[in-house]
């Protein structure tokens, strides 16, 4: 079965601190990863998404990387963690015209 | 404008209410329609999709699309507290956007 694993659920880091955040999928091959940021209020805002290993397009710019080592991994970065990166994280991948969510990870930075 | 406008309430009903959630969009590109539902700290669920205009139903739930109005409803008839969730609609041609969400809180 097609299984999404996002890891950790909740993360509180201080400011200037690196962020590395992990998702795998299981159960398909070559698909299509997002990251994601949801804003209480203001939705999804996409941030990054690969076709491919090693392929990564930014949407937004922005103190966060993206980079996808393996066909199932995708990896979430930050060298320096700033306040306004504090926000909900999820990993997705594409199925159809739709996507299929990670059970997210909660960042706050203090 | 943004390109999906989503109510985000808070909308609270009684167990058994009919619930009508709605958003606006304007990219006439848009293809495929979406709503999915998201519990507190979990990640967004895809409840129900469909293609261009016209309805589709599941179980209690019901998804309309009116493409000539640039407007999508999803209804869920007799409610449940289990209903309770923040819903959000999407829509996507080559890219997916997605609504804000509307807070439901249905109460026993």
């Amino acid at each position: 079965s097609q299984t999404i694993h996002q890891w950790p659920a909740t993360l509180v880091q201080p400011v200037g601190s690196p962020l590395s955040l992990e998702c795998t999928v299981e159960g398909t091959s070559n698909p299509n990863l997002y990251w994601y940021r949801q804003a209480a209020g203001r939705g999804l805002q996409l941030l990054f998404y690969s076709v491919g290993i090693g392929q990564i397009s930014s949407e937004v710019p922005q103190n966060l990387s993206a980079s996808r080592p393996q066909d199932r991994q995708f990896i979430l970065s930050s060298k320096k963690l700033l306040l306004s990166d504090s926000g909900f994280y999820l990993c997705a991948w594409s199925v159809g015209p739709g996507r299929i969510f990670g059970s997210g990870t909660r960042l706050t930075v203090v | 404008q943004k390109e999906v406008e989503q109510d985000p309430g808070p909308l609270s009903v009684p167990e058994g209410a009919i619930v009508s959630l709605n958003c606006t969009y304007s990219n006439s590109a848009f293809q495929y329609f979406m709503w999915y539902r998201q519990y507190s700290r979990k990640g967004p669920e895809l409840l129900m999709y469909t293609y261009s205009s016209g309805n589709k139903e599941d179980g209690r739930f019901t998804a309309q699309v009116d493409k000539s109005s640039k407007y999508i409803s999803l209804f869920i008839r007799d409610s449940q507290p289990s209903d309770s969730a923040t819903y959000l609609c999407a829509m996507s041609n080559n890219d997916m956007r997605f609504g804000a969400g509307t807070r439901l809180t249905v109460k026993p």
